[in-house]
């Protein structure tokens, strides 16, 4: 079974530029979530999605970061314009269902931004 | 409100030493605690999970956990380390809503020879 995809996994970018990035959960999975993890610190939850609807989005700057997942599969993150402090791995998961029992999330390898 | 608080940043064993890495949680419910592992350059891997049934719970690569409610624990064990468990461990709680993980600041583990 294929796992969580994530594109790209390293990007390095000035300040106030802007960057995206691609999730592909697996397949099936109805619930996908970003979290954002700063060097030294756990996963912080951005945003999450069941099918193609936001469920919690409360701890996501949105002045500056959007996401969106057409057709309930694929997920986009962008940041625009990015700043210092947006330096992190971006982790995205998926799970079965939203509301769940099991409570196993399955992570992709990340992506790693560097703003400059 | 959920929140875990683990103890230390940094754990250093020898091989074949007792790992013991400690994990505390606040919960205005009943929790849904987690160990997830991640390796270098890696996504983050369950270990195990506690939801409510026996409270000594045991996961993949020889790790258990014990809840512990009266002290508001979920410490990670495992009776002698390897060198390829050097890696950042991760203690989560789920969220009030039962939607998604809260995640602690994360245990260093490096493993000498």
């Amino acid at each position: 079974e294929a796992g969580v995809a994530q594109s790209p996994r390293y990007k390095i970018i000035e300040k106030r530029q802007s960057v995206a990035f691609w999730c592909n959960p697996i397949s099936g999975h109805a619930t996908l979530y970003w979290y954002q993890q700063i060097l030294g610190q756990g996963p912080k939850l951005l945003i999450q999605f069941q099918n193609n609807g936001v469920v919690d989005d409360s701890q996501l700057p949105k002045d500056r970061f959007s996401a969106e997942r057409l057709k309930g599969v694929d997920s986009t993150l962008k940041i625009q314009p990015a700043k210092l402090e947006d330096s992190a791995v971006y982790l995205c998961a998926s799970s079965l269902e939203g509301q769940w029992d099991t409570g196993e999330l399955f992570f992709g390898e990340g992506s790693r931004l560097t703003v400059l | 409100a959920q929140s875990v608080t683990q103890l230390g940043s940094h754990v250093s064993v020898s091989e074949g030493a007792l790992v013991l890495l400690r994990c505390n949680y606040s919960s205005s419910v009943p929790p849904y605690l987690f160990w997830y592992v991640q390796y270098p350059n890696q996504g983050l891997q369950l270990l195990l999970k506690y939801t409510s049934a026996a409270t000594l719970v045991k996961g993949i690569n020889g790790f258990e956990a014990e809840f512990k409610k009266s002290e508001t624990s979920f410490h990670l064990t495992k009776p002698s380390a390897h060198m390829s468990d050097a890696a950042e461990y991760f203690c989560a709680v789920r969220n009030q809503a039962g939607t998604a993980l809260i995640f602690g600041k994360g245990t260093t583990l490096s493993v000498s020879s």
